[in-house]
């Protein structure tokens, strides 16, 4: 049950895109097409951004997008905007429980 | 509107117990399962426990199990979290979430803090 791996830390500029990694094992990522994104303020709860790895819940700009490559799903934001600028959580499923990723740090230049 | 609201946290020593509670509404509680997560202060989230519609599955992380046990009275719309044997490693902001598919943990209470310290 470790942790996925993401990066620390991503960022780019207003209207330029960022992608960010989450890798784990066949057994989590890898074996299943249940993975999520949340995006987390400074003090606020998770919100769910992407789910069954390329989903968009309603509300949820178009702008944010996942996919997912073997071991490693991925969420990419385009057209970045000032609040864009969070922590990003990737969680999957793994076989009757869920792991989440490390958790990465976007910002906004 | 849905809403989850969490209770029960506080100081705690080490080895001691605490309930936390999820007061659910505006959703038909006893037809999707429920879920815990938390969150050390400043780092990452951590999945804990879910439970099914009529509690009859249970499934925990394993730093937890043995210890914690996931509950529900679908007749009061609330959740519980019976946190026993507690440890330092285990203050955090504890969150529940109404959970289905994908996963979709939506959405989340505001959380209650859990504080382990002699």
């Amino acid at each position: 049950q470790s942790a996925l791996t993401q990066p620390p830390s991503a960022s780019g500029s207003p209207g330029q895109s960022v992608t960010i990694s989450c890798t784990g094992t066949s057994s989590d990522v890898g074996g299943y097409n249940y993975v999520s994104w949340y995006q987390q303020h400074p003090g606020k709860a998770p919100k769910l951004m992407i789910y069954e790895v390329s989903k968009r819940p309603s509300g949820v700009p178009d702008r944010f997008s996942g996919s997912k490559s073997g071991n490693t799903a991925s969420l990419t934001v385009s057209g970045l905007q000032a609040e864009d600028e969070a922590d990003y959580y990737c969680i999957s499923y793994a076989g009757s429980i869920y792991v989440f990723g490390t958790g990465t740090k976007v910002t906004v230049l | 509107e849905v809403q989850l609201v969490e209770s029960g946290g506080g100081l705690v020593q080490p080895g001691g117990s605490l309930r936390l509670s999820c007061a659910a509404s505006g959703f038909t509680f006893s037809s999707i399962w429920m879920t815990w997560v938390r969150q050390t202060p400043g780092k990452g989230l951590e999945w804990v426990a879910n439970i099914k519609q009529d509690g009859s599955r249970k499934y925990y992380v394993d730093s937890v199990k043995g210890r914690f046990t996931i509950s529900r009275d679908n007749a009061n719309n609330s959740l519980y979290l019976q946190m026993n044997s507690l440890r330092v490693d285990d203050t955090a902001v504890y969150y529940c979430a109404r959970e289905s598919w994908g996963p979709r943990f939506d959405p989340w209470g505001q959380g209650t803090l859990v504080t382990v310290s002699s």
